[in-house]
């Protein structure tokens, strides 16, 4: 089956920086999106995207749907400390596909 | 709005002990599912209902059973659980019976298995 691969499995980060996160196939998809999870909670959808090339943003965070459609990327800015969780990437590769998820990165942001 | 809500949030179960998860949305989503995620594994999908009355089997789902009580309401049930059960588990719904649509989560439910 589809897999999204997300690397590393962890970052650590000074409060201020910028970071990015990507998420790579070898498998096209048509749908890329993003969620974060905080400690003893569900996953939140951040951003959903839906054409290669769209470049979406929400806040200081930033997200684009690669041109391959094998690949989306995930950047954060000013990084404060409630940025800290997990993030996935998930991905439909078509229209009655089940949602794939990556395993995550775990982002710390030191003070 | 309470979108999904799962219950219990913890629970403790021996060996060969049954149990049923429950879950609730109010969004009025056609599609609801049950996920595991365990430690470097991520999310993995045990039971989908694309629609009510509809169920199908996801990536993981020996060892569970689950039920579409109604449109708002879809339980997981672990018949004989196992320690290989031990985990985190999550209800999410989405708008549309297709498979393509945003997945809201519910809050999780941390099993131990003894």
């Amino acid at each position: 089956g589809q897999q999204l691969n997300q690397s590393p499995q962890s970052m650590f980060i000074q409060e201020g920086e910028d970071v990015s996160m990507n998420c790579t196939s070898s498998s096209i998809f048509n749908t890329w999106l993003w969620y974060k999870q905080e400690p003893g909670e569900g996953p939140v959808l951040l951003i959903a995207l839906y054409k290669a090339g769209e470049l979406t943003s929400n806040g200081r965070l930033t997200a684009q749907f690669g041109i391959t459609r094998k690949d989306s990327f995930l950047n954060i800015s000013a990084s404060i400390p409630s940025d800290v969780g997990i993030y996935f990437c998930a991905g439909h590769t078509g229209a009655n596909s089940k949602l794939t998820f990556g395993k995550g990165i775990t982002l710390s942001v030191r003070p | 709005n309470a979108g999904v809500t799962q219950t219990p949030k913890f629970q403790v179960l021996k060996t060969g002990q049954s149990m049923t998860l429950q879950c609730a949305q109010d969004m009025n989503h056609n599609s609801m599912y049950w996920y595991r995620q365990d430690p470097g594994m991520g999310l993995r999908l045990i039971y989908y209902s694309a629609s009510e009355g509809t169920t199908d089997k996801g990536e993981v789902p020996n060892g569970y059973n689950v039920s579409r009580l109604n449109k708002r309401e879809f339980s997981l049930r672990l018949e004989s659980a196992a320690p290989s059960q031990t985990s985190v588990y999550f209800c999410a719904s989405s708008q549309t019976g297709a498979l393509n649509e945003k997945l809201f989560f519910g809050s999780g439910t941390q099993l131990s298995v003894l």
